[in-house]
């Protein structure tokens, strides 16, 4: 199964709206990233968080980690149209041999 | 830098038929990474290569698919015989380094379609 699980697999928002993502895995990790991919394109990274911190800002991004709960959550806070993308969720395990596992993402539209 | 580059972009063939994937990473980085994606199962991770070197292969879904890396700013996925379930698009992923603080930047990829 997956190591990464978004919740929810889709959402619908207003713009201007805040949009929020979670994301929830089984084993430790070494670090935790979210990706964007936008429809026929390849992902493109926006943030990663180490195991030892529990929340980090960019931009409109804000992205908590909960270690004791094995889940992070995305905010993207006043969404605009441009922000309509696939929202992917990626750990990075603890095993040694840095494999990135990703999640099922989240479908996010923001409508105009 | 003009990123990682994938070729070719689209690619029809029968089934039976040998499929290559190609892949240029970014110059300077490390890792190598191939990953598949559909609808039904995500993105899988396939191989990784560090310094060339295959460091996990745990992905490559069975002996039809290999995967090379001659040189650090070369590699290749090969189907060989293709079957209508590999039908996906393939991405291609390179990061500075090896280790686990790193961004993967992935190319274009290139979408499959096996008939």
């Amino acid at each position: 199964s997956q190591q990464g699980e978004e919740d929810p697999q889709a959402l619908s928002i207003q713009e201007g709206e805040n949009a929020t993502m979670n994301c929830s895995y089984k084993t430790s990790i070494n670090n935790l990233q979210w990706y964007r991919q936008n429809s026929g394109r390849g992902l493109v990274h926006l943030i990663l968080i180490r195991s030892n911190e529990r929340e980090k800002h960019s931009g409109r991004l804000r992205v908590t980690l909960d270690t004791s709960k094995k889940s992070s959550s995305l905010l993207i806070t006043a969404s605009r149209a441009a922000d309509t993308a696939s929202y992917f969720c990626a750990t990075v395990l603890t095993s040694g041999t840095y494999k990135y596992i990703f999640g099922t993402g989240t479908r996010l539209k923001v409508l105009a | 830098d003009a990123g990682v580059i994938q070729s070719p972009r689209h690619e029809v063939t029968e089934m039976g038929q040998e499929v290559t994937l190609r892949c240029k990473p970014i110059s300077g980085h490390n890792s190598l990474f191939w990953y598949r994606q559909t609808m039904m199962r995500g993105l899988e991770l396939l191989i990784y290569f560090n310094n060339n070197v295959p460091i996990d292969d745990s992905g490559m879904p069975e002996d039809r698919f290999s995967a090379k890396m001659p040189n650090a700013s070369f590699s290749t996925l090969k189907i060989q015989p293709s079957e209508p379930r590999d039908s996906a698009v393939y991405f291609c992923a390179s990061t500075l380094r090896g280790g686990a603080y790193n961004e993967q930047f992935f190319g274009p990829g290139t979408r499959l379609t096996v008939l």
